[in-house]
C-alpha cells in the first residue's frame, strides 16, 4: 500500500528564516511526486512535480528535491504570505492515475 | 493557464436530499478527473476517477450507487451526492489532467454541510 509521510506536522518560523519540510514515500513504481499548497478553505494550488531521484526544481523562495525515498521543499527567506498547508503527493505506477496525498505541513511565518 | 472552476462553493442541504457539485476544465480539456474528499484537519482522499465519456471508477470504500459522477465532456465532470446524510459533510474537491500529463491541477473545492 502506498504510504506518504509528511514531516513535521506544524511548523512555526520567523520572517527570513530558512527550513525545509520532509516528504517520505513509499509506493510501487513511482510515477511522480507532487507538491501542492494549499490555503484554508481553498483546493490545493500546484507547485512541482518531480519524476525521478536526483531531479529538483525551483520557483521563487521554494526548491524541491528528490530521492529514492524522500522528498524535501526547502524555504528560503520565507515571507508571512507564505504561511499555509504544503501537501506532497505521490503517484504510483500500474496505470492507476489518482494520487495519494501526505496529511501535509502547516507552515506559519511570523512577520 | 490550468484553471478548474467548482460550482457551488457552499452548499447547505437537508438530510435525505440530493446535491450536485460541478467541476470544470476552463482552459484545456480534461481527459481524466478526480474528485477528493477532505475532512477536516485530514488530507485529501480520492473518491472516484473518471475519464471522458467512460464509467467512473471508485475506490474501495466509496459507494457508487451514493455518489454518482458523469464526466460527459472534455470540461465537465459532476457529482451528485444522492441521499445526503450529515456523515457526508465534508470539504469535495475535484482535480483535472489532461492526455500525457501526470500533473493534477484542483478546483477550489465545495463544502457541504447536510442537516
Amino acid at each position: 500500500e502506498d504510504q506518504v509521510t509528511q514531516s513535521p506536522e506544524a511548523l512555526r518560523l520567523q520572517e527570513g528564516e530558512s527550513s525545509s519540510l520532509n516528504c517520505s514515500y513509499t509506493v510501487s513504481g513511482l510515477r511522480g511526486l507532487f507538491w501542492y499548497r494549499q490555503d484554508p478553505g481553498k483546493g490545493p494550488e500546484f507547485l512541482f512535480t518531480l519524476y525521478s531521484a536526483g531531479e529538483e526544481k525551483e520557483k521563487e523562495r521554494l526548491k524541491a528535491t528528490l530521492t529514492k525515498k524522500e522528498s524535501f521543499l526547502h524555504i528560503t527567506a520565507p515571507k508571512p504570505e507564505d504561511s499555509a498547508t504544503y501537501l506532497c503527493a505521490v503517484l504510483r505506477g500500474g496505470g492507476a492515475d489518482g494520487l495519494t496525498f501526505g496529511k501535509g505541513t502547516h507552515l506559519i511565518i511570523q512577520p | 493557464g490550468a484553471v478548474v472552476s467548482q460550482h457551488p462553493s457552499r452548499v447547505i442541504c437537508k438530510s435525505g436530499t440530493s446535491v450536485k457539485i460541478e467541476c470544470r476544465s476552463l482552459d484545456f480539456q480534461a481527459t481524466t478527473m478526480f474528485w477528493y474528499r477532505q475532512f477536516p484537519k485530514q488530507s485529501l482522499m480520492l473518491m472516484a476517477t473518471s475519464n471522458e465519456g467512460s464509467k467512473a471508477t471508485y475506490e474501495q470504500g466509496v459507494e457508487k450507487d451514493k455518489f454518482l459522477i458523469n464526466h460527459a465532456s472534455l470540461t465537465l465532470s459532476t457529482l451528485t451526492v444522492t441521499s445526503a446524510h450529515p456523515e457526508d459533510s465534508s470539504f469535495y474537491i475535484c482535480s483535472a489532467s489532461t492526455t500525457g500529463k501526470e500533473t493534477q491541477y484542483f478546483g477550489p473545492g465545495t463544502r457541504l454541510l447536510v442537516l
